[in-house]
């Protein structure tokens, strides 16, 4: 059973504006979250990361948001830009073990 | 620094056939880890090794072994390749798995296997 969910494949926005990408988890002893950003034809490579103790990370026009009691974690891209076009996968864990995957969402910034 | 790498980049198979997807990392990480990665199914860890001379079971480990031949290598293995194998493969390290329990993972670029 799919512990971390990506429920929209795809998500389509225009230059400038915001890319908000959702993740939902079943698993209330997720303590750490990260989101990563894979290009075709590459792995993927670290975005940005939130520990449970917080609500929420910023770093520069990334921000993660997580809401324990929802058990939801979105990252928002602010402003969105064309070079952002990629899938976004979103993991969570237990510290100390392995990290469950999303299905990933396809971002397309429209210029 | 090439980071993580991965050979072969593309492989067909024929359902029986046998072979090993190589990675190597070049960061002296002490763990490593082996994902598939399918559609509508996100990555899923296949096995992993924590430091040199250990390997433990992932989400899927079954139809795979593998070997952390050093520090730098992991390999993948498939015995009797079969058609529910097909996907992308990811090989990722960090540094140590024990100390940096939550350190990000860097990914080699994938093999896409196909086996018929």
């Amino acid at each position: 059973d799919q512990q971390v969910k990506q429920n929209s494949p795809s998500l389509s926005v225009q230059e400038g504006r915001i890319s908000i990408l959702n993740c939902d988890y079943t698993n209330s002893m997720f303590d750490y979250f990260l989101w990563y950003k894979k290009y075709p034809a590459e792995g993927p490579t670290f975005l940005i990361s939130i520990s449970s103790i917080k609500d929420k990370n910023e770093d520069g026009r990334f921000t993660v948001f997580l809401n324990k009691s929802a058990k939801h974690l979105s990252l928002h891209i602010v402003p969105s830009q064309p070079g952002d076009s990629a899938v976004y996968f979103c993991a969570a864990s237990v510290t100390g073990n392995q990290f469950y995957f999303g299905t990933g969402t396809s971002l397309t910034v429209i210029p | 620094n090439a980071g993580v790498t991965q050979t072969p980049k593309f492989q067909v198979l024929k359902t029986g056939q046998s072979m090993t997807l190589q990675c190597a990392q070049d960061m002296n990480h002490n763990s490593m880890y082996w994902y598939r990665q399918d559609p509508g199914m996100g990555l899923r860890l296949i096995y992993y090794s924590a430091s040199e001379g250990t390997t433990d079971k992932g989400e899927v480990p079954n139809g795979y072994n593998v070997s952390r031949l050093n520090k730098r290598e992991f390999s993948l293995r498939l015995e009797s390749a079969a058609p529910s194998q097909t996907s992308v493969y990811f090989c990722a390290s960090n540094r140590d798995r024990g100390l940096y329990p939550s350190d990000t993972q860097y990914f080699g670029p994938g093999t896409r296997l196909t086996v018929l």
